[in-house]
């Protein structure tokens, strides 16, 4: 079965450290996609990032970066000097393959506080 | 372009009472997908639809829930009687097709409260 583990619950740093979210999936299919979505305080979902399993090349985009490993099933999202406004709730996702159904199966969440 | 339109953003509702859910796709789109995200959890899957069929529904409760896409108009998800547990928030997400390299482009919530 699908499934999306993210081990930190919540995580506190301090503007302008670095912060990794952890991200750990199982599937047993060979072609799937993994997301990155924030969630700020406001409640919306916010897409990040979508990363096919035939693509481990790692991600920039600005403070953002993604390291996606099969070997070990992770997909970590990495915040380099963080802001204040990175204060979210963020959330790894697969898609599950099947036919005509492509639904997301989502991990817990990880609660990152920035501190100023 | 709009993106995926949810309404109302808040609703609250009395034990026993029914709330209707409404969600406008992105313009264009055929394929719209529920999800409930219940505090403290991340979201989980309740109903595929594409227009006027019902594609898998297998997270949905199997009593008081109901979800529709008619040919005209927005997806509804319907939730009658409603219980405390109900409360959450309710998020619909829209894509122009059901493959893994298709986007959901998602709406900003409704978030029910049953008092």
């Amino acid at each position: 079965a699908q499934k999306v583990t993210q081990a930190q619950t919540e995580i506190s740093v301090v503007e302008k450290e670095d912060v990794t979210l952890d991200c750990v999936y199982e599937t047993r299919d060979t072609t799937y996609y993994l997301f990155w979505y924030k969630q700020p305080p406001s409640g919306e979902l916010v897409f990040l990032i979508r990363r096919n399993s035939f693509d481990e090349q790692n991600e920039i985009s600005g403070r953002y970066s993604w390291n996606f490993q099969k070997s070990t099933s992770s997909f970590n999202f990495t915040i380099t000097a963080s802001q204040v406004v990175d204060s979210a709730v963020y959330f790894c996702a697969l898609s599950e393959t099947g036919g005509n159904n492509r639904k997301l199966i989502w991990g817990l969440g990880t609660s990152l506080a920035v501190n100023p | 372009n709009a993106g995926v339109m949810q309404n109302p953003r808040h609703l609250v509702r009395r034990r026993g009472q029914e709330a209707r859910l409404r969600c406008s796709p992105v313009k264009g789109h055929s394929h719209v997908y529920w999800y409930r995200q219940l505090p403290e959890e991340g979201l989980k899957f309740m109903v595929y639809l594409q227009k006027e069929n019902i594609i898998d529904e297998s997270g949905m409760p199997k009593e008081r829930f109901s979800a529709e896409f008619p040919k005209e108009g927005p997806s509804i998800l319907r939730i009658q009687q409603v219980v405390r547990g109900d409360s959450a928030a309710y998020f619909c997400a829209s894509s122009p097709g059901s493959g893994l390299n298709t986007e959901a482009f998602f709406g900003q919530g409704t978030r029910l409260t049953v008092v």
